[in-house]
Protein backbone atom coordinates (compact mmCIF):
# COMPACT_ATOMS: atom_id res chain seq x y z
CA UNK A 1 0.00 0.00 0.00
CA UNK A 2 1.32 3.08 -1.06
CA UNK A 3 1.44 6.20 1.24
CA UNK A 4 1.50 9.54 0.94
CA UNK A 5 3.45 10.48 -2.79
CA UNK A 6 4.71 13.88 -3.72
CA UNK A 7 6.55 15.52 -5.98
CA UNK A 8 8.59 17.25 -7.60
CA UNK A 9 11.12 16.21 -4.19
CA UNK A 10 13.16 19.24 -4.90
CA UNK A 11 12.73 22.35 -6.72
CA UNK A 12 14.66 25.79 -7.09
CA UNK A 13 12.90 28.73 -8.64
CA UNK A 14 13.62 32.66 -8.57
CA UNK A 15 11.19 35.55 -7.52
CA UNK A 16 8.47 36.06 -9.26
CA UNK A 17 8.25 32.98 -10.85
CA UNK A 18 5.07 30.48 -10.06
CA UNK A 19 5.30 26.83 -8.86
CA UNK A 20 3.19 24.21 -8.59
CA UNK A 21 3.52 20.98 -6.39
CA UNK A 22 1.96 17.39 -6.90
CA UNK A 23 0.87 15.13 -4.03
CA UNK A 24 -1.31 11.89 -4.06
CA UNK A 25 -3.04 10.53 -1.34
CA UNK A 26 -2.83 7.24 0.76
CA UNK A 27 -4.57 4.91 -0.87
CA UNK A 28 -8.48 5.10 0.89
CA UNK A 29 -7.53 8.80 1.75
CA UNK A 30 -10.04 11.64 0.23
CA UNK A 31 -9.01 14.79 2.33
CA UNK A 32 -5.46 16.19 1.26
CA UNK A 33 -3.86 19.19 3.73
CA UNK A 34 -1.38 21.01 2.62
CA UNK A 35 1.50 22.77 5.05
CA UNK A 36 4.67 24.88 4.60
CA UNK A 37 7.56 24.23 7.05
CA UNK A 38 10.28 26.74 7.17
CA UNK A 39 13.45 25.87 8.14
CA UNK A 40 13.70 24.91 12.09
CA UNK A 41 10.21 25.62 12.81
CA UNK A 42 6.91 23.35 13.16
CA UNK A 43 4.81 23.32 9.50
CA UNK A 44 2.04 25.40 9.42
CA UNK A 45 -1.37 24.87 8.23
CA UNK A 46 -2.56 26.29 4.10
CA UNK A 47 -5.36 24.80 3.17
CA UNK A 48 -7.35 21.38 3.03
CA UNK A 49 -9.17 19.72 0.03
CA UNK A 50 -12.20 17.81 0.72
CA UNK A 51 -14.53 16.78 -2.21
CA UNK A 52 -12.51 18.70 -4.74
CA UNK A 53 -12.88 22.12 -2.67
CA UNK A 54 -11.20 23.76 -0.25
CA UNK A 55 -12.71 23.24 3.19
CA UNK A 56 -10.47 25.17 5.36
CA UNK A 57 -7.56 27.83 5.10
CA UNK A 58 -4.56 28.76 7.36
CA UNK A 59 -3.49 32.34 7.21
CA UNK A 60 -1.50 32.41 3.42
CA UNK A 61 -2.02 35.24 1.18
CA UNK A 62 -3.80 34.78 -2.08
CA UNK A 63 -0.63 34.00 -3.87
CA UNK A 64 -1.11 29.91 -2.36
CA UNK A 65 -3.84 28.57 -3.92
CA UNK A 66 -4.98 24.88 -5.01
CA UNK A 67 -7.04 22.05 -6.57
CA UNK A 68 -8.20 18.63 -5.88
CA UNK A 69 -9.08 16.30 -8.45
CA UNK A 70 -11.66 13.46 -8.64
CA UNK A 71 -8.71 10.90 -7.90
CA UNK A 72 -8.21 13.09 -4.79
CA UNK A 73 -4.93 14.08 -6.06
CA UNK A 74 -4.48 17.41 -5.20
CA UNK A 75 -1.90 20.32 -5.96
CA UNK A 76 -0.38 23.45 -4.58
CA UNK A 77 0.12 26.42 -6.68
CA UNK A 78 2.34 29.18 -5.63
CA UNK A 79 2.25 32.30 -7.99
CA UNK A 80 4.58 35.39 -7.74
CA UNK A 81 7.73 33.21 -5.66
CA UNK A 82 9.52 35.78 -2.58
CA UNK A 83 12.21 34.57 -0.79
CA UNK A 84 10.28 33.66 1.98
CA UNK A 85 8.65 31.15 0.25
CA UNK A 86 11.48 28.92 0.58
CA UNK A 87 10.38 26.14 2.99
CA UNK A 88 9.51 21.93 2.54
CA UNK A 89 6.16 21.48 1.86
CA UNK A 90 4.51 18.95 3.18
CA UNK A 91 1.03 16.95 2.01
CA UNK A 92 -1.11 15.12 4.30
CA UNK A 93 -4.13 12.86 3.87
CA UNK A 94 -6.34 11.29 5.83
CA UNK A 95 -10.01 9.70 5.34
CA UNK A 96 -13.29 10.91 4.46
CA UNK A 97 -14.80 13.02 6.57
CA UNK A 98 -12.59 12.80 10.07
CA UNK A 99 -12.98 14.72 12.99
CA UNK A 100 -9.82 15.69 14.64
CA UNK A 101 -8.55 12.61 16.74
CA UNK A 102 -8.09 10.66 13.09
CA UNK A 103 -4.11 10.80 12.20
CA UNK A 104 -2.59 12.40 9.27
CA UNK A 105 -0.31 10.70 7.15
CA UNK A 106 2.94 12.84 5.73
CA UNK A 107 4.24 12.84 2.49
CA UNK A 108 8.23 13.33 2.35
CA UNK A 109 7.70 16.31 1.59
CA UNK A 110 8.78 19.09 -1.49
CA UNK A 111 11.96 21.13 -1.05
CA UNK A 112 11.48 24.37 -2.57
CA UNK A 113 14.21 27.11 -2.73
CA UNK A 114 13.51 30.71 -4.03
CA UNK A 115 16.43 32.24 -5.34
CA UNK B 1 1.99 34.93 21.15
CA UNK B 2 2.23 30.96 19.05
CA UNK B 3 -0.92 29.33 19.35
CA UNK B 4 1.42 26.11 20.49
CA UNK B 5 4.46 26.80 21.92
CA UNK B 6 7.49 24.77 23.20
CA UNK B 7 10.80 24.69 24.12
CA UNK B 8 13.54 24.27 21.03
CA UNK B 9 15.94 22.76 22.85
CA UNK B 10 17.97 20.78 22.27
CA UNK B 11 18.11 18.23 24.81
CA UNK B 12 21.56 16.35 25.05
CA UNK B 13 20.85 13.59 27.23
CA UNK B 14 22.72 9.96 27.42
CA UNK B 15 21.58 6.64 26.65
CA UNK B 16 19.03 5.44 29.42
CA UNK B 17 17.77 8.77 30.82
CA UNK B 18 14.36 9.45 31.35
CA UNK B 19 13.58 13.00 29.51
CA UNK B 20 10.17 15.06 29.46
CA UNK B 21 9.15 17.43 26.93
CA UNK B 22 6.32 20.40 27.87
CA UNK B 23 4.32 21.89 25.76
CA UNK B 24 1.58 24.97 26.08
CA UNK B 25 -1.49 25.57 23.93
CA UNK B 26 -3.47 29.09 23.79
CA UNK B 27 -6.62 27.92 22.29
CA UNK B 28 -9.12 26.55 24.93
CA UNK B 29 -11.13 25.10 22.66
CA UNK B 30 -8.89 22.99 20.97
CA UNK B 31 -10.22 19.29 21.05
CA UNK B 32 -7.52 16.65 20.19
CA UNK B 33 -3.44 16.62 20.92
CA UNK B 34 -0.86 14.41 19.84
CA UNK B 35 3.12 14.01 19.67
CA UNK B 36 4.84 13.78 16.36
CA UNK B 37 8.27 12.94 15.71
CA UNK B 38 10.47 14.38 12.89
CA UNK B 39 13.57 13.04 12.32
CA UNK B 40 16.02 15.26 10.14
CA UNK B 41 14.94 16.45 6.72
CA UNK B 42 12.01 13.67 7.12
CA UNK B 43 8.11 14.01 7.29
CA UNK B 44 6.49 14.07 10.67
CA UNK B 45 5.22 10.89 11.59
CA UNK B 46 2.28 10.30 14.69
CA UNK B 47 3.94 9.23 17.51
CA UNK B 48 1.11 9.05 19.87
CA UNK B 49 -2.11 10.56 20.87
CA UNK B 50 -2.84 12.24 24.23
CA UNK B 51 -5.54 11.72 26.17
CA UNK B 52 -7.11 13.28 29.77
CA UNK B 53 -6.47 10.29 31.54
CA UNK B 54 -2.86 10.24 30.49
CA UNK B 55 -1.63 7.40 28.50
CA UNK B 56 1.45 5.02 27.74
CA UNK B 57 3.06 3.47 25.22
CA UNK B 58 6.61 1.42 25.59
CA UNK B 59 8.76 3.89 26.78
CA UNK B 60 6.83 6.87 25.87
CA UNK B 61 4.03 8.25 28.18
CA UNK B 62 1.71 11.53 27.41
CA UNK B 63 -0.08 13.97 29.27
CA UNK B 64 -2.84 16.38 29.02
CA UNK B 65 -3.76 18.97 31.14
CA UNK B 66 -7.02 20.80 30.14
CA UNK B 67 -7.05 23.24 32.47
CA UNK B 68 -4.19 24.53 32.39
CA UNK B 69 -3.42 24.00 28.42
CA UNK B 70 -0.41 22.44 28.66
CA UNK B 71 0.61 18.56 27.42
CA UNK B 72 3.96 16.74 28.23
CA UNK B 73 5.56 13.67 27.03
CA UNK B 74 7.86 11.74 28.62
CA UNK B 75 10.51 9.14 27.56
CA UNK B 76 12.23 6.55 29.82
CA UNK B 77 15.37 4.95 29.36
CA UNK B 78 16.30 6.94 26.12
CA UNK B 79 17.65 5.17 22.95
CA UNK B 80 20.12 6.49 20.43
CA UNK B 81 17.08 5.93 17.87
CA UNK B 82 15.12 8.89 19.93
CA UNK B 83 17.31 11.57 18.58
CA UNK B 84 14.51 13.42 16.65
CA UNK B 85 12.71 16.70 17.04
CA UNK B 86 9.78 16.14 18.85
CA UNK B 87 6.30 18.47 17.58
CA UNK B 88 3.70 19.32 19.78
CA UNK B 89 0.47 19.16 17.99
CA UNK B 90 -3.25 20.11 18.30
CA UNK B 91 -6.83 20.60 16.47
CA UNK B 92 -9.68 22.67 16.86
CA UNK B 93 -12.85 21.90 17.09
CA UNK B 94 -13.23 23.56 13.50
CA UNK B 95 -11.75 20.41 11.66
CA UNK B 96 -8.97 18.84 12.00
CA UNK B 97 -6.28 21.28 10.79
CA UNK B 98 -3.12 20.65 12.54
CA UNK B 99 -1.73 23.53 14.82
CA UNK B 100 2.30 22.53 15.61
CA UNK B 101 4.65 23.80 18.08
CA UNK B 102 7.66 24.47 16.72
CA UNK B 103 9.32 21.56 17.90
CA UNK B 104 11.77 20.61 20.51
CA UNK B 105 15.32 18.85 19.59
CA UNK B 106 16.37 15.82 21.59
CA UNK B 107 19.75 14.34 21.16
CA UNK B 108 20.55 11.06 23.07
CA UNK B 109 24.21 10.38 23.07
CA UNK B 110 26.12 7.28 23.73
Amino acid sequence: DAGVTQSPTHLIKTRGQQVTLRCSPKSGHDTVSWYQQALGQGPQFIFQYYEEEERQRGNFPDRFSGHQFPNYSSELNVNALLLGDSALYLCASSPTGSPGGYEQFFGPGTRLTVL
Amino acid sequence: RKEVEQDPGPFNVPEGATVAFNCTYSNSASQSFFWYRQDCRKEPKLLMSVYSSGNEDGRFTAQLNRASQYISLLIRDSKLSDSATYLCVVTSNAGNMLTFGGGTRLMVKP
